[in-house]
């Protein structure tokens, strides 16, 4: 079946540009996270849907960013007025519920370059 | 507060030798403990996970790893790498619950040597 997918594979965006990143979850899971890898290091937690509420948004940076699952499907990250900081990879994993014993599958990222 | 603490940002093997992996974890209770792997431009991909029980957890491709609880380790191994073994690797670590978002190390770049 099909996994996680994630658009768009690749971005690039000027310094202060608005970014949405897109995840679509494998069908039926009703939990959705969100990570950031930056070069060199591993995933980092950004936030996590239970449904469509946010159910621990912890590890968001900052007010720039921001996620919505309006449907409790797919799932967007908003980034406004990007910084070079903000360059990584955006990675998405879906579950069938959150937590144990449930697996988080993970989709293939979204490679964010702001110059 | 959770940490991982991965030991050696590169590690180069021969094909057909033992593969070691180190993952030191904290953790302020039971932790859950997992290892990814990930190919180059493809998302992560769950090699094996320790929960409860036996402390001796086996995974996919021919990896296991064991949960020491007095070391907090939870290192990964396999007997004889094969080239398709070359990849990144991730320990990471999910408590409070277990409904929170992984605690990811800084990953380990396994080279196999032909």
């Amino acid at each position: 079946g099909a996994g996680v997918s994630q658009t768009p594979s690749n971005k690039v965006t000027e310094k202060g540009k608005y970014v949405e990143l897109r995840c679509d979850p494998i069908s039926g899971h009703t939990a959705l996270y969100w990570y950031r890898q930056s070069l060199g290091q591993g995933p980092e937690f950004l936030i996590y849907f239970q449904g469509t509420g946010a159910a621990d948004d912890s590890g968001l940076p900052n007010d720039r960013f921001f996620a919505v699952r309006p449907e409790g499907s797919v799932s967007t990250l908003k980034i406004q007025r990007t910084e070079r900081g903000d360059s990584a990879v955006y990675l998405c994993a879906s579950s069938l519920k959150a937590g144990l014993p449930y697996e988080q599958y993970f989709g293939p990222g979204t490679r964010l370059t702001v110059t | 507060a959770q940490s991982v603490t991965q030991l050696g940002s590169h590690v180069s093997v021969s094909e057909g030798a033992l593969v070691l992996l180190r993952c030191n974890y904290s953790s302020s209770v039971p932790p859950y403990l997992f290892w990814y792997v990930q190919y180059p431009n493809q998302g992560l991909q769950l090699l094996l996970k320790y929960t409860t029980g036996a402390t001796l957890v086996k995974g996919i491709n021919g990896f296991e790893a064991e949960f020491k609880k007095s070391e907090t380790s939870f290192h990964l191994t396999k007997p004889s790498a094969h080239m398709s073994d070359a990849a990144e690797y991730f320990c990471a670590v999910l408590s409070g619950g277990g409904a929170d978002g992984l605690t990811f190390g800084k990953g380990t770049h396994l080279i196999i040597q032909p």
